[in-house]
């Protein structure tokens, strides 16, 4: 069975930094594209980054770039996503989410992030 | 990156059929097969519906189906169920190899 299992989160001060972690199972995680994908309270999703299954190709939404990095070790089945310089709006649950045939198959439970101002 | 556009909400009752459209532009869904509907009942995490457009992963029912006309894709929930009560978003792939969601729909079983 596929496990996605995000960390990390919790209250942040505006300006602050926090490091998400996604730890992966039930699959060979190194086969596959992993991506972020958030949801502020009561809204919408929006996704974030992806990252290629060697770590080759990196790709991030307007809203994060610049700001967030995602990484992954294959050899611990992890994917990260370091975020700086974190604003009031993000403020929101963020899901690690495995890709497989450009679409988005398995979601974790999401881990929450407060910023505060 | 704008948002694909979703209506905010569809109702029907049980057993009747309803539709939910996904409005993008050439640059996303018009330009690639790769359009996905995803379930998000309250407090949960995301579930993929459809993907490619027309596929259903493996256990998901077949009242659940997908279309796609130039820019606009569309979901399709025949045989309402009061379970299928949930929001309702789309995805796509886009030219900047990145992807955008929908504005997400909610659905009402009356």
């Amino acid at each position: 069975e596929v496990q996605l299992v995000e960390s990390g989160g919790g209250l942040v001060k505006a300006g602050g930094s926090l490091k998400l972690s996604c730890a992966a199972s039930g699959f060979t995680f190194k086969n596959h594209p992993m991506n972020w994908v958030r949801q502020a309270p009561g809204k919408g999703l929006e996704w974030l980054s992806s990252i290629s299954s060697s770590g080759s190709y990196i790709y991030y939404g307007d809203s994060v770039k610049g700001r967030f990095t995602i990484s992954r070790d294959n050899a611990r089945s992890s994917l990260f996503l370091q975020m700086n310089s974190l604003r009031g709006d993000d403020t929101a649950v963020y899901y690690c989410v495995r890709e497989f045939r450009v679409t988005f198959d398995s979601w974790g439970q999401g881990t929450l992030v407060t910023v505060s101002s | 990156q704008s948002a694909l556009t979703q209506p905010p909400s569809v109702s029907g009752s049980p057993g009747q059929s309803v539709t939910i459209s996904c409005t993008g532009t050439s640059s996303d869904v018009g330009s690639y097969n790769r359009v996905s509907w995803y379930q998000q009942p309250p407090g949960t995490a995301p579930k993929l519906m459809i993907y490619e457009v027309t596929n259903r992963p493996s256990g998901v029912p077949d009242r659940f189906s997908g279309s796609k006309s130039g820019n606009t894709a569309s979901l399709t929930i025949s045989g309402l169920q009061a379970e299928d009560e949930a929001d309702y978003y789309c995805s796509s792939y886009t030219a900047s190899s990145t992807y955008v969601f929908g504005t997400g729909t909610k659905v009402t079983v009356l």
